[in-house]
């Protein structure tokens, strides 16, 4: 049962443009939603976070809205950099576990 | 400050085995938690360990077991080993009060285990 989904497995954006990467829920309980990126042969690192109570979050280049009615979260990355290459992991917990469930991953490419 | 450490880096053992994978925590962190990130997929939660004791399990069999020492580094054993097992074994650590989730979590580069 996959409670967390991301339905893209890559996307390719060219430099400057804007990434928008998708992901879907289904369990209602949870209260909080994370995004992590990961390099190649390294762990994955946070991004940004965003509680329930909330609909948009910003971090410099990083947003991520939430909408709860449609269990839907996206992360928007403006402009996107080469840097920016890697896999994105969505992440969502229930408040008092334990425990993060991850989506697939969304692989990431930006085009000179 | 130093990060997550994960040993050893890769790992090939034959179906049966019993297999022992290390993570030190980040300096100051009493809570760590292992994952298993299958290829192409996500990572799985495995189980938390705060302070020594077991804190949280996810869907894993009980031939997934694990420690944790008083430094709070930790091992993540595996016995029996199935062809399935082969993934990417994450460890991330914390520092969280064991009563809920941490946002903070740091996570080590894994150990990659090969099941043949």
């Amino acid at each position: 049962d996959q409670q967390v989904k991301q339905n893209s497995p890559s996307l390719s954006v060219q430099e400057g443009r804007i990434s928008i990467l998708n992901c879907d829920y289904t369990n209602s309980m949870f209260d909080y939603f994370l995004w992590y990126k990961k390099y190649p042969a390294e762990g994955p690192t946070f991004l940004i976070s965003i509680s329930s109570i909330k609909d948009k979050n910003e971090d410099g280049r990083f947003t991520v809205f939430l909408n709860k009615s449609a269990k839907h979260l996206s992360l928007h990355i403006v402009p996107s950099q080469p840097g920016d290459s890697a896999v994105y992991f969505c992440a969502a917990s229930v408040q008092g576990a334990q425990k993060l469930v991850f989506g697939q991953g969304t692989r990431l490419t930006i085009n000179p | 400050e130093t990060g997550v450490t994960q040993s050893p880096t890769h790992l090939i053992k034959t179906r049966g085995q019993q297999v022992t994978l290390r993570c030190s925590s980040q300096s100051g962190h009493n809570t760590v938690s292992w994952y298993q990130q299958a290829l192409g997929q996500g990572p799985q939660f495995i189980f938390q360990y705060y302070r020594e004791e077991e804190n949280g399990r996810g869907n894993f069999p009980p031939r997934f077991s694990g420690l944790q020492f008083p430094n709070y580094s930790s091992e993540l054993n595996v016995n029996a080993l199935e062809l399935d097992d082969s993934a990417l074994y994450l460890c991330a650590s914390t520092v969280g009060t064991g009563l809920g989730y941490n946002y903070g979590y740091t996570f080590g580069s894994g150990t990659r285990l090969t099941v043949v």
